[in-house]
């Protein structure tokens, strides 16, 4: 397997536009999780997903953060409008049950 | 709830010499643990892990850990450090999500 992949690695966009990160899961697994990682706040779970349902997005900082899992192999996250203060590296993981999570090598997001 | 401390933010160890990185969890039922290490602009790799079972476990790079119930510990260690060693690392617990420490820092002096 080719792990988890995330697109596009690096994204540099204008404040106020639109942003989608996308991950696609280890074949498999049934949880997905989001991450956000910041130098003031280290690492954050913003959202996951069991069996494509969101469980828990207590993480997610404000309206406009949101994500869905249409599908077992395929998820995105989408900010809209996007903000400088969104600037970060977001990472996508994934697992079967309680085993070991796998990360994606994440995508860095700068928003000017 | 469970939670997981890592008490030391950043640790500096000279090449060569042993290393121990302390964490401690709060959990209320056998925990599953984890280590998970970070080199600058990667993303997380996982060092080891303990389910049950033997309570030193091994894992890649010569990193071992030791579950210790009555502390509510998962120390990791290893006996000589290597440069290539300089990361972040995190350790964690999962009940359904994945709880991570605030992780330390580690640098490696020549």
């Amino acid at each position: 397997d080719a792990g988890v992949i995330q697109s596009p690695r690096h994204e540099v966009t204008e404040m106020g536009q639109e942003v989608t990160l996308r991950c696609k899961p280890i074949s498999g697994h049934d949880y997905l999780f989001w991450y956000r990682q910041t130098m003031m706040r280290g690492l954050e779970l913003l959202i996951y997903f069991n069996n494509n349902v969101p469980i828990d997005d207590s993480g997610m900082p404000e309206d406009r953060f949101s994500a869905k899992m249409p599908n077992a192999s395929f998820s995105t996250l989408k900010i809209q409008p996007s903000e400088p203060r969104d600037s970060a590296v977001y990472f996508c993981a994934s697992r079967r049950d309680r085993d070991e999570q796998f990360f994606g090598p994440g995508t860095r997001l700068t928003v000017l | 709830a469970q939670s997981v401390t890592q008490p030391d933010i950043h640790i500096t160890v000279s090449e060569g010499a042993s290393l121990e990185l302390r964490c401690n969890y709060s959990y209320g039922a056998t925990p599953y643990l984890f280590w998970y290490v970070q080199s600058p602009g990667q993303g997380l790799q996982l060092l080891l892990k303990y389910f049950s079972g033997d309570t030193l476990v091994q894992g890649i790079k010569g990193f071992e850990a030791e579950f210790k119930r009555s502390q509510s510990s998962f120390n990791l260690r290893k006996p000589s450090v290597h440069w290539s060693d300089a990361a972040e690392y995190f350790c964690a617990v999962v009940r359904e999500k994945l709880t991570f420490g605030t992780g330390t820092r580690l640098t490696i002096i020549p």
